[in-house]
């Protein structure tokens, strides 16, 4: 079936520090592909989506380029704030579901 | 516009309570969600409703009922509590389900549950 695997948290970095959070998966044909971020105390948003091989999908400066030859999906920004501290889901739509499956969740915190 | 919306917030049961999680969407999305979120496994999906009048199991249904009274509103009901379903609830709805459908998802806030 239909999986999703993303490294595992926390992840602790300073402020202006480079991020990737690794994601890969496993799917038939070809699924639509997520991150979403949860804010303390909040429900999960959508920050960026992928739907088809090679589309990069961006967001407040955090970018995801769907790898269909690596079944990958990382999770990338340039220079991270205090403010991106949150738990980051990767998360995958097949294409012929209606579901979506998460992944565990990566707990990242910055450093002032 | 209040998106997605959950009552209540936090809730303490003892074991073998009864109890129903509010949901409701202003979206006039057709299809919404029930996921649990437990430490370290992610959400899983108890129940989703594709559209108004129809409800299906998601990868974790046992111990849960859920009614789609409306198309604004998704309820989850525990009928026993037991303390394996300690967790966060989330409630969540979309435009469309299916692979045709815009299929962002939308969460509502939460409700933090405690079976003792």
């Amino acid at each position: 079936g239909n999986s999703v695997t993303q490294m595992e948290g926390p992840v602790t970095l300073s402020e202006e520090a480079f991020l990737t959070i690794n994601c890969t998966y496993t799917a038939t044909g070809y699924p639509s592909l997520f991150w979403y971020v949860q804010y303390p105390g909040e429900g999960l948003q959508l920050l960026l989506k992928a739907t088809k091989a090679d589309d990069k999908g961006s967001n407040k400066g955090f970018e995801a380029t769907y790898r269909k030859e690596t079944t990958s999906f990382h999770l990338e920004k340039g220079s991270v704030q205090v403010s991106d501290s949150a738990v980051y889901f990767c998360a995958l739509r097949g294409s012929s579901a209606s579901k979506i499956i998460f992944g565990s969740g990566t707990r990242l915190s910055i450093r002032p | 516009n209040a998106g997605v919306t959950q009552t209540p917030k936090f809730q303490v049961l003892k074991t073998g309570q009864s109890m129903t999680l509010q949901c409701a969407q202003d979206m006039n999305h057709n299809s919404m969600y029930w996921y649990r979120q437990d430490p370290g496994m992610g959400l899983r999906l108890i129940y989703y409703s594709a559209s108004e009048g129809t409800t299906d199991k998601g990868e974790v249904p046992n111990g849960y009922n859920v009614s789609r009274l409306n198309k604004r509103e998704f309820s989850l009901r525990l009928e026993s509590a037991a303390p394996s379903q300690t967790s966060v609830y989330f409630c969540a709805s979309s435009e469309h389900a299916g692979p045709s459908g815009t299929d962002t998802q939308y969460f509502g806030p939460g409700t933090r549950l405690t079976v003792l």
